[in-house]
């Protein structure tokens, strides 16, 4: 099994519509990422979270929001998408700073499509 | 702030060669440096990872190294083979701050052709 699943894998919503993302892992790491992806521009930071406690925004928040339920499951709202979210969404985690390597591993990725 | 440049942004090779894939970054004073393989669609996959203490590392056919004095990092695939195609993402986490988020450059598209 992954140690980093991603649900749902392909969405396709309409503008406006609000739309959740989900993360969950098993690896136990406690600092878990969003990321987008769009061609040209590379990875992107969404948000970031180094515990259940802590939310960190990076460098393009605006229009979304993040829920760490858990240590394992972090999940990324689009409170109301609109076309230029469509992008493929990445979760990613790692282990504590100071930890034995903070490798971070991703998820497959989500791909969505705003219409 | 730091920057990662990769380049070439793409490359094309035939079936057996040696190449060498570059990775600059501007600051310095970095913890570690990771090499990711992406194929299309898909997941970021960990190749390697440098510790800022480390020169090289290897894994198969791939080695990484790393010279922090002159921000740069390469990634060598020897004997490249068709299965290598891929965009190949390096990602520079820094020292200072505490907060180790990590930068990343815009990758390599990568074609080996048979």
């Amino acid at each position: 099994d992954a140690d980093v699943t991603q649900t749902p894998r392909n969405r396709i919503t309409k503008t406006g519509k609000r739309i959740m993302l989900e993360c969950s892992q098993t690896k136990g790491h406690d600092r878990m990422y969003w990321y987008r992806q769009d061609p040209g521009l590379g990875l992107r930071l969404i948000y970031y979270s180094f515990d259940v406690k802590d939310i960190n925004k990076g460098e393009i928040s605006d229009g979304y929001s993040v829920s760490r339920q858990a240590q394992a499951k972090f999940s990324l709202s689009l409170e109301s998408a609109i076309p230029n979210q469509t992008a493929l969404y990445f979760c990613a985690t790692s282990d504590l700073s100071g930890g034995i390597n903070n490798e971070q591993f991703f998820g497959p990725g989500t791909r969505l499509t705003v219409l | 702030k730091q920057e990662v440049t990769q380049i070439p942004a793409a490359l094309s090779v035939p079936e057996g060669e040696n190449l060498v894939l570059n990775c600059s970054f501007t600051d310095s004073a970095i913890y570690n440096l990771q090499w990711f393989r992406q194929d299309p669609g898909k997941g970021l996959t960990s190749l390697l990872l440098i510790q800022s203490s480390q020169r090289e590392q290897t894994s198969g056919r791939l080695n990484a190294s790393l010279d922090k004095s002159s921000g740069r990092s390469t990634l060598y695939i020897a004997a490249s083979q068709p299965g290598d195609s891929a965009t190949y993402l390096c990602a520079v986490r820094p020292r200072a701050g505490g907060s180790y988020i990590p930068t990343f450059g815009r990758g390599t598209s990568l074609i080996v052709h048979p």
